[in-house]
């Protein structure tokens, strides 16, 4: 099993400031097979990013992610007020799918 | 657009059973392979189990291997998990969610329903 580890666990910044987040996983993850989920609470995830780099339909252009191989990072170029929430990393390359533990956003 | 709706949460003994299902629409149903993704109060998300979109293949992660069961009816457009012998620790919301092909990221998900096991 891929194990994913999220930092930081918690990332306080103010909106219009830049976020970067990390998902490190414990073995080399297929083809580049991550995708980044938000989700706010009391809400079900909403999906970001896939296959590493391709935001998904109607997510901003100020979310991306990169990365490859064990490490990736999901970037935020300026924060809007939306944006404080909780988010995932996921594997899907390899069974069973896995998730990291998640990075809570918080308003400074 | 894309809309499940989940239904069957509750609570239940240990020991027990429950059936959820999911309710699919605003996509091809039978052409879509779904998954069951759960949450524990106040934790992260943890996959649960994959279906395709014939049903000919199932997966599940260990912890539920034996006591769950993913199956589907494309004529209703609906996921099931049908959860037996449950645990305290399978307390958490349970989300169905679309996979985008062949067991890999979901791309819509439900609103999910709340499972708790408690005597």
């Amino acid at each position: 099993e891929i194990v994913l580890t999220q930092s930081p666990g918690t990332l306080s910044l103010s909106p219009g400031e830049r976020a970067t987040l990390s998902c490190r996983a414990s073995q080399s993850v297929d083809s580049s097979s991550l995708a980044w989920y938000q989700q706010k609470t009391g809400q079900a995830p909403r999906l970001l990013i896939y296959g590493a780099s391709s935001r998904a339909t109607g997510i901003p252009d100020r979310f991306s992610g990169s990365g490859s191989g064990t490490d990736f990072t999901l970037t935020i170029s300026r924060l809007e007020p939306e944006d404080f929430a909780v988010y995932y990393c996921q594997q899907y390359g390899s069974s069973p799918i896995t998730f990291g533990q998640g990075t809570r956003l918080e308003i400074k | 657009q894309v809309q499940l709706v989940e239904s069957g949460g509750g609570v239940v003994q240990p020991g027990g059973s429950l059936r959820l299902s999911c309710a699919a629409s605003g996509f091809t149903f039978s052409s879509s392979g779904m998954h069951w993704v759960r949450q524990a109060p106040g934790k992260g998300l943890e996959w649960v189990a994959f279906i395709r979109y014939d049903g000919s293949n199932k997966y599940y992660i260990d912890s539920v291997k034996g006591r769950f069961t993913i199956s589907r009816d494309n004529s209703k457009n609906t996921l099931y998990l049908q959860m037996s012998s449950l645990r305290a620790e399978d307390t958490a919301v349970y989300y169905c969610a679309k996979d985008h092909a062949r067991g890999s990221y979901s791309d819509y998900w439900g609103q999910g329903t709340l499972v708790t096991v408690s005597s």
